[in-house]
């Protein structure tokens, strides 16, 4: 069963511009990560936030969780050409053995 | 880099092929994973594995199977190939206790 679901499902930008990507999810999570995936690739771990962390950073990456609202932010600083991929994030249920649970990703287009 | 591979990247075969798409990590961990994606979509586990002689269905019903004989190779096979077998199938592994999971390149399979 789906867990996270990342919106929006297709972002354009230009250089030098910030992307936000946001993922909601349905129930109680150990934590949280983000992943990112070039295209035709496999998945690379950007960053990972546990469910008593509100705010993390990772270079240009900046990522928010709320769990009253069940939701977390990727915020891409200053972004640029090398930054088109697709980002997803990752759950967990919280009580059992961690098998992440992704969602169908945001799209990500920076523009030159 | 992560030290998980999967051979082939790409294979067109016939309807009614037995194939074996192979994944070998030299992390040493202990679980694995199997996952199926379509194109911009989410990605669906299929099998994992807790470590060697442990194998479990995903939440994808799935006509492959999986075997785990030794820690760093988790192979999946697929018995009679059929076109809506037609995907990217991405293996993975994570440390027992470390949420963090290492993506191999993906096999990209078509099935005529």
């Amino acid at each position: 069963s789906q867990q996270g679901e990342e919106d929006p499902q297709a972002l354009s930008i230009q250089e030098g511009e910030n992307a936000t990507m946001n993922c909601s999810y349905k129930t109680s999570i150990n934590n949280l990560q983000w992943y990112r995936q070039n295209s035709g690739r496999g998945l690379v771990h950007l960053i990972l936030i546990r469910s008593n962390e509100r705010e993390k950073h990772s270079g240009r990456l900046r990522v928010t969780l709320d769990t009253s609202k069940k939701s977390s932010s990727l915020l891409i600083t200053a972004s640029r050409a090398a930054d088109t991929a697709s980002y997803f994030c990752a759950t967990d249920a919280s009580g059992g053995s961690y098998i992440p649970t992704f969602g169908r990703g945001t799209s990500l287009i920076v523009h030159p | 880099e992560a030290d998980i591979y999967q051979t082939p990247r790409y294979l067109v075969i016939g309807t009614g092929k037995k194939i074996t798409l192979e994944c070998s990590q030299t992390m040493g961990h202990d679980k694995m994973y199997w996952y199926q994606q379509d194109p911009g979509m989410e990605l669906h586990l299929i099998h994992y594995s807790y470590g060697v002689n442990s194998t479990e269905k995903g939440d994808l019903s799935s006509e492959s199977t999986v075997s785990r004989i030794r820690t760093e190779h988790f192979p999946l096979t697929l018995e009679s190939a059929r076109p809506s077998h037609t995907s990217q199938y991405l293996c993975a592994s994570s440390e027992y206790g470390v949420d963090t999971q290492y993506f191999g390149p993906g096999t990209r399979l078509t099935v005529l």
